[in-house]
C-alpha cells in the first residue's frame, strides 16, 4: 500500500461543474498538505496550502483536510476548461521537508 | 521577475553518453530538489540540497550525480549508469525555514535513443 492514494483519473466534468478531487494516506504523522497544479509538458503550480485540519479557501478553489479520516480534498467551483490539467497533492511529516506526492488525477472540463 | 529556470526544455541524448541538466533559481531559496517524473509513477525524488556544498541522495540516485555550489545553482548529471534515463526532469525549490511548500521549475523532457 502506497503512503499517498490518488485516482488517476481522468475525470471529466462540464463547465460550471464543482470538482472534487481527493488523496488518502496512511501516515499519520502527515502534518502539511499542499496541492498542486500540473499542465501538460509543464511543472507544477502550487495552488493550496494547509496545515494539520480544516479549510481553506482561495477563490473558487478550498482545500479541506480531515486528519481523523487520513483524508484530504480540493473543490474547484465553478470549473473552466482552463481547470483541465493534472491536480497532484502532496504531504510532510512535521519536520521533514521532503514531501510525499501522489501519482496525480487528470481533470478534463468540457465546455 | 523571480522564478526557476531549467535548460534546455527538451534534450536528446544517445545511449551512453551523461548529460547534465541545469537549474537555476533566483528566489533565494536554500533548499533545491531534483524529481523524476515517468507517466503514472508520480514524483520521485532524485537528490535534494538543504545549503550549499552539501546534498543528500533521494529515493532513486542511483546512476545520478549534482553539485551545490552556488546557491542558485543545483545540476543534475545523468550518467550513462542511469538505466532507463529517457523521463521529465523537475527541479525546485524551498524558501528556508518552517516553510514546507515547494516551487517547481518547468521541467526538462530527456530522451535517450
Amino acid at each position: 500500500q502506497k503512503e499517498v492514494e490518488q485516482d488517476p483519473g481522468p475525470l471529466s466534468v462540464p463547465e460550471g461543474a464543482i470538482v472534487s478531487l481527493n488523496c488518502t494516506y496512511s501516515n499519520s504523522a502527515f502534518q502539511y498538505f499542499m496541492w498542486y497544479r500540473q499542465y501538460s509538458r509543464k511543472g507544477p503550480e502550487l495552488l493550496m496550502y494547509t496545515y494539520s485540519s480544516g479549510n481553506k479557501e482561495d477563490g473558487r478553489f478550498t482545500a479541506q483536510v480531515d486528519k481523523s479520516s487520513k483524508y484530504i480534498s480540493l473543490f474547484i467551483r465553478d470549473s473552466q476548461p482552463s481547470d483541465s490539467a493534472t491536480y497532484l497533492c502532496a504531504m510532510s511529516e512535521g519536520g521533514s521537508y521532503i514531501p510525499t506526492f501522489g501519482r496525480g488525477t487528470s481533470l478534463i472540463v468540457h465546455p | 521577475d523571480g522564478g526557476i529556470t531549467q535548460s534546455p526544455k527538451y534534450l536528446f541524448r544517445k545511449e551512453g553518453q551523461n548529460v547534465t541538466l541545469s537549474c537555476e533559481q533566483n528566489l533565494n531559496h536554500d533548499a533545491m530538489y531534483w524529481y523524476r517524473q515517468d507517466p503514472g509513477q508520480g514524483l520521485r525524488l532524485i537528490y535534494y540540497s538543504q545549503i550549499v556544498n552539501d546534498f543528500q541522495k533521494g529515493d532513486i540516485a542511483e546512476g545520478y550525480s549534482v553539485s551545490r555550489e552556488k546557491k542558485e545553482s543545483f545540476p543534475l548529471t545523468v550518467t550513462s549508469a542511469q538505466k532507463n534515463p529517457t523521463a521529465f526532469y523537475l527541479c525546485a525549490s524551498r524558501v528556508k525555514g518552517s516553510s514546507y511548500e515547494q516551487y517547481f521549475g518547468p521541467g526538462t523532457r530527456l530522451t535517450v535513443t
